[in-house]
């Protein structure tokens, strides 16, 4: 158990709509990241956050946003949701500031129907 | 541009035999990091090691060892005396010192037949 924590474990929603992954780091962690596994793409970089704040960003769509809240958890909004969108989605946490080790959680399966 | 090579998709072999995943990597970077993480089936990703490009130092963990050459930019993982639990998908990893966000390669499959 790494101690990042993500809900829902799976998720099925139809085209066009609408999801909120979540992610609470491990305790004292600053940092977060998001990170999108598919089968054609394999493991890519999304957004990162320290502190509150957007530190990083890679191939994230416009579609997609993120934010790290004030206890430090970050939602991950996906809307306009395509069938191309089905991935499982990460979401890891390190100390921050410099390079750290980053500790994964389970992930959200999102399936797009 | 940051690149992480894993040139093997798919690597079988029996139990007790020893494996090694390669990985090549591609920086202009003169620092950076660089890591391995296992994803088994269950589908969570757990750290295994990081490196840093200033110690080329092997490393050595029980039945898993690490041989890190700056010259052929290669991070190869070995695994000793291999048993079922350690079949999983393998991802090699880099970042940039001071950056953060992880580049991986494609990842190599390893089954552990008994």
């Amino acid at each position: 158990d790494s101690g990042v924590t993500q809900t829902p474990k799976h998720l099925i929603t139809a085209t066009g709509q609408r999801v909120t992954l979540r992610c609470s780091p491990r305790s004292g962690d600053l940092s977060v990241y998001w990170y999108q596994q598919s089968l054609d793409q394999g493991l890519q970089f999304l957004i990162q956050y320290y502190n509150g704040e957007e530190r990083a960003k890679g191939n994230i769509l416009e579609r997609f946003s993120a934010q790290q809240f004030p206890d430090l958890h970050s939602e991950l909004n996906l809307s306009s949701l395509e069938l191309g969108d089905s991935a499982l989605y990460f979401c890891a946490s390190s100390v921050g500031g410099r390079t750290y080790e980053q500790y994964f959680g389970p992930g959200t399966r999102l399936t797009v129907t | 541009a940051q690149k992480v090579t894993q040139a093997q998709t798919e690597i079988s072999v029996v139990e007790k035999e020893d494996v090694t995943l390669d990985c090549v990597y591609e920086t202009r970077d003169t620092t950076y990091y660089l890591f391995w993480y296992k994803q088994p089936p269950s589908g969570e990703l757990v750290f295994l090691i990081r490196r840093n490009s200033f110690d080329e130092q092997n490393e050595i963990s029980g039945r898993y060892s690490w041989n890190f050459q700056k010259s052929t930019s290669s991070f190869n993982f070995t695994i000793t005396a291999s048993q079922v639990v350690d079949s999983a998908v393998y991802f090699c990893a880099l970042t940039k010192g001071g950056s953060e966000k992880l580049v991986f390669g494609k990842g190599t499959k390893l089954t552990v037949n008994p």
